[in-house]
């Protein structure tokens, strides 16, 4: 069965520096997803991306957060420069539908960002 | 801002039993609802969802019931295995491709 992979598993970065998630969504899916969860809370939706542009974002994607489609299979979430608050496991998502929202997401293994 | 609650923590179950899992929503534009399994070290899988046209949804061991009037959804596993403890979501979309998820149960099923 097709899967969305993501790399890496974990990563651990300074406060201050710059990461970069990597994901590979399922080939023929449209629409891309990152989520993110911190250790006991909910999984929360940072942004939607579809048509080589984000379609939604959360109030927790700011200006420190980016995402970009560089080729025909990668999607890649960007942070500027971390903070202790941004450790958390962050999913990739994607799923086929252009509308309706009927199908359901394919989730990543997920990164885990420790930020020391 | 919880859209989507899930206020029981954690579960335990006896294997055999019946494991129910709740959830309940505010939004009431939502109308399509998935619930999700997550293993640690894994990211959450589909396990089974329902329209809001439908009151009750089964797959196998899995049954979903939606009781519009008082926002609330629950996913019964009858019979429970030990292969079933693992972290549920439940997920609520108004459509759009927009999803809200509950903080999760974790269920554990005692052999």
């Amino acid at each position: 069965e097709p899967e969305v992979t993501q790399t890496p598993s974990h990563q651990v970065t300074q406060m201050g520096q710059e990461v970069i998630l990597r994901c590979v969504p399922i080939s023929n899916h449209l629409y891309f997803y990152w989520y993110r969860q911190i250790l006991g809370q909910k999984v929360e939706f940072l942004v939607s991306f579809y048509n080589n542009e984000i379609s939604e974002k959360s109030e927790i994607f700011d200006d420190q957060f980016s995402v970009e489609r560089p080729d025909g299979s990668n999607f890649t979430l960007k942070i500027r420069s971390t903070k202790l608050e941004d450790s958390a496991m962050y999913f990739c998502a994607s799923s086929r539908t252009t509308t309706g929202g009927r199908e359901k997401l394919f989730f990543g293994s997920g990164t885990q960002l420790s930020v020391l | 801002d919880q859209q989507v609650k899930q206020n029981s923590p954690s579960l335990s179950v006896q294997e055999g039993r019946i494991s129910i899992l709740n959830c309940d929503y505010t939004n009431s534009m939502f109308d399509y609802f998935l619930w999700y399994k997550k293993y640690p070290a894994e990211g959450p899988t589909f396990l089974i969802s329902i329209s809001s046209i439908k009151d009750k949804n089964e797959d196998g061991r899995f049954t979903v019931f939606l009781n519009k009037s008082a926002k609330h959804l629950s996913l019964h596993i009858v019979p429970s295995q030990p292969g079933d403890s693992a972290v549920y979501f439940c997920a609520a979309s108004p459509g759009f491709n927009k999803f809200y998820f509950g903080s999760g149960t974790k269920l554990n099923v005692k052999p």
